[in-house]
């Protein structure tokens, strides 16, 4: 069936620097798509989310970037704190009646300081 | 915090047994899911309540049942447990029913199962 999945399963960045977590996903009739933050012990948190019908979305310190062309979506982190250290799932769903959303794998983002 | 409650936090038990897991929602939401996370799966979702109604049904195993109650408080009934089951059950909550945008599902921390 359709799924969402992430490119990488784990991204090290350098305290500070900026960080892109990308996820692909497969389904050309999802409209609406949110990323969230699950840090050890807790639930996932919502972070962002993005229509289909904009490309881009700004948010404190995290940039979602939406490109339906190749259906890649993107997470940017700007200035990444040790507190950004964390598995970030990406969603997709199809809005409307009867429809859940589908969760990537996750992918765990390390920040060194 | 997200307002949503979930308990217990562990839960050990042994193979064949039967547990409740249980989920009260933010305060004014109506929306309750329930989800398994495990290492080789992600998250899954495996069922939703609306207002004391079933609303949609995911990957959930006919071992495994839910209801939500008058006070909107749900519960998750996991039966004949396997080695398999062990995981984490996330609840998580929302407003509406139906998949909108903004209609945001707000996650618990989850309780963690063991089955030894």
């Amino acid at each position: 069936g359709e799924s969402v999945g992430l490119h990488l399963p784990t991204l090290s960045v350098q305290e500070g620097d900026n960080s892109i977590i990308n996820c692909a996903y497969s389904n050309s009739a999802s409209d609406y798509f949110i990323w969230y933050k699950q840090e050890s012990g807790k639930g996932p948190q919502f972070i962002i989310d993005i229509r289909s019908n904009m490309d881009k979305r700004q948010g404190q310190r995290v940039t979602v970037l939406l490109n339906k062309t190749v259906k890649h979506l993107s997470l940017q982190i700007a200035a990444t704190q040790p507190g950004d250290s964390a598995v970030y799932f990406c969603a997709e769903i199809i809005t409307g009646a009867n429809s859940k959303l589908t969760f990537g794998k996750g992918i765990t983002l390390s920040v060194r300081p | 915090d997200s307002g949503v409650t979930q308990t217990p936090k562990h839960l050990i038990t042994a193979t064949g047994q039967r547990v409740t897991l249980r989920c009260s929602p933010r305060s004014g939401d109506l929306s309750v899911y329930w989800y398994q996370q495990s290492l080789d799966q992600g998250l899954q979702f495996l069922i939703q309540y609306y207002n004391g109604e079933e609303r949609a049904k995911g990957n959930i195993l006919e071992r495994f049942s839910a209801q939500q109650f008058p006070d909107l408080h749900s519960e998750l009934n996991l039966s004949s447990l396997e080695l398999g089951d062990s995981a984490l059950y996330f609840c998580a909550s929302s407003v509406e029913a139906t998949a909108l945008a903004k209609n945001i599902q707000y996650f618990g921390a989850g309780t963690r199962l063991s089955v030894l």
